[in-house]
């Protein structure tokens, strides 16, 4: 069974400074896909990001990016010039190739501070 | 577009009465997911449709729990007789299984559920 492990419960970061948040996974399989998900005081789960695990490339949305390290099964966000409207509690998954089910971390909350 | 949507945003019952949240997929979508989110074991998948066919249930707690899809733009999840310890936050959300946006689920605003 795949796990999806976030082992820092808050972080904070100053507005306008970069903040990274770690997430490791465990999978046997070798196609599947990570997602990072926000989850806002609105409760409502936002998309953030996405990575394919056979591209090598880490993928990058405007603020957002990662840093796929497949074979340390770690996958890491970094949200650069941060924003008071970035704060919220943040999601690592993982999906299996074929299976379309996501396997959610604990979630971290982020706090930014003015 | 609308999202996904879900009713209603917010339910209070008493133990024992019979609960239904509903939900309404994005249009053109093919998949069909109910979670449920609690602090104590966070975001946990009950079930998924495929096509309205219901693919796997494994997450469903008990037989008081069943979902069901009749067509391709609505959902049920109904809670039969409802206890205290159902109390949490229900999300429906929906993906499109092709392509490249492949496994991107999105999900609705939640229902928030208290059983007093």
């Amino acid at each position: 069974a795949q796990t999806v492990t976030q082992s820092q419960p808050e972080m904070s970061v100053q507005e306008a400074e970069t903040v990274t948040l770690s997430c490791t996974y465990d999978t046997s399989e070798s196609d599947y896909y990570l997602f990072w998900y926000k989850q806002p005081p609105s409760r409502q789960m936002i998309l953030v990001i996405r990575q394919e695990a056979y591209k090598q490339q880490n993928a990058t949305e405007n603020r957002f990016s990662v840093n796929f390290q497949k074979a340390a099964k770690s996958f890491s966000l970094k949200i650069s010039d941060s924003q008071l409207g970035d704060a919220a509690m943040y999601f690592c998954a993982c999906a299996q190739g074929g299976s379309e089910k996501l396997v959610f971390g604990k979630g971290m909350k982020l706090t930014v501070n003015p | 577009d609308a999202g996904v949507i879900q009713s209603p945003r917010h339910e209070v019952t008493e133990m024992g009465q019979e609960v239904t949240l509903r939900c309404k997929p994005i249009s053109g979508h093919n998949s069909l997911f109910w979670y449920r989110q609690t602090m104590m074991r966070g975001l946990e998948l009950l079930i998924y449709f495929n096509n309205n066919v219901p693919i796997d249930d494994s997450g469903m707690p008990e037989d008081r729990f069943s979902a069901k899809m009749p067509n391709a733009s609505f959902s049920t999840l109904k809670i039969q007789p409802s206890e205290p310890r159902d109390s949490a936050v229900y999300f429906c959300a929906s993906s499109f299984l092709a392509g490249t946006s492949a496994y991107e689920q999105y999900f609705g605003p939640g229902t928030r559920l208290t059983v007093t």
